[in-house]
């Protein structure tokens, strides 16, 4: 099962930022928190990971409670083209590093 | 273009009859991975492999699926005797499986099935 909980869908208006929770109570120390996002019809692409601190890429920025319990996917100005599933995945790499997906959220952008 | 690829894009067959298809991983990638994804669910882990290794393999893999990656390449799935209830999309990712504690995967565009 997966180990993480999301809303089941979002709204967003675009040009906003759009602000994806994740919860992860369950993670353990060497636990990677993991986006990927799926467009219909196609592969998931992956977006962006973490461990304990924020991070930042050309797509998204992540931040991960100092917890760890929780973790926040951050679209800074979304697009009609950020309409996806967005999925939150936690990871060991050292057990095989499978994905376990859950279902994810259903983000819809809209103009 | 240097990301993962799988062919065909779309299948259609008959119950009963067999079906493969292929995977490339992007180059110099060790590991590779097959999940299955349904109608309205997120993608289901099915096996991977470590070069040419297969290490790990779902129970949702019955004894009609096979998978192979002779030369730690491609890989091939095959479904002998398709059921309907195989029609799903067949996703195959990468990684490169060197890369410390953490090892990113990344995703082809997936094959559809369509079990008539």
């Amino acid at each position: 099962d997966a180990k993480t909980t999301q809303p089941p869908s979002m709204d967003c208006a675009e040009g906003r930022a759009a602000n994806l929770p994740c919860n992860h109570s369950t993670i353990s120390g060497n636990e990677y928190v993991y986006w990927y996002r799926q467009i219909h019809s196609q592969g998931p692409q992956y977006i962006i990971h973490g461990l304990k601190n924020n991070e930042t890429n050309e797509m998204a920025s992540l931040i991960i409670t100092e917890d760890r319990k929780s973790s926040t996917l951050i679209l800074p100005h979304a697009t009609l083209r950020d309409t996806a599933v967005y999925y939150c995945i936690v990871m060991i790499y050292n057990q095989g590093g499978k994905l376990i997906f859950g279902q994810g959220t259903e983000l819809s952008v809209k103009p | 273009d240097t990301g993962v690829s799988q062919n065909p894009r779309h299948k259609i067959t008959k119950r009963g009859q067999n079906v493969t298809f292929r995977c490339d991983p992007i180059s110099e990638h060790n590991r590779l991975y097959w999940y299955r994804q349904t109608l309205g669910q997120g993608p289901e882990f099915l096996t991977y492999f470590q070069n040419e290794a297969q290490l790990e393999k779902s129970r949702l893999l019955s004894d009609r699926f096979s998978a192979e990656r002779p030369k730690g390449s491609f890989s091939t799935l095959e479904i002998q005797r398709t059921e309907q209830g195989d029609s799903a999309m067949y996703l195959c990712a990468s990684s490169s499986g060197t890369s410390g504690n953490t090892d990113t995967q990344y995703f082809g565009p997936g094959t559809r099935l369509t079990v008539l």
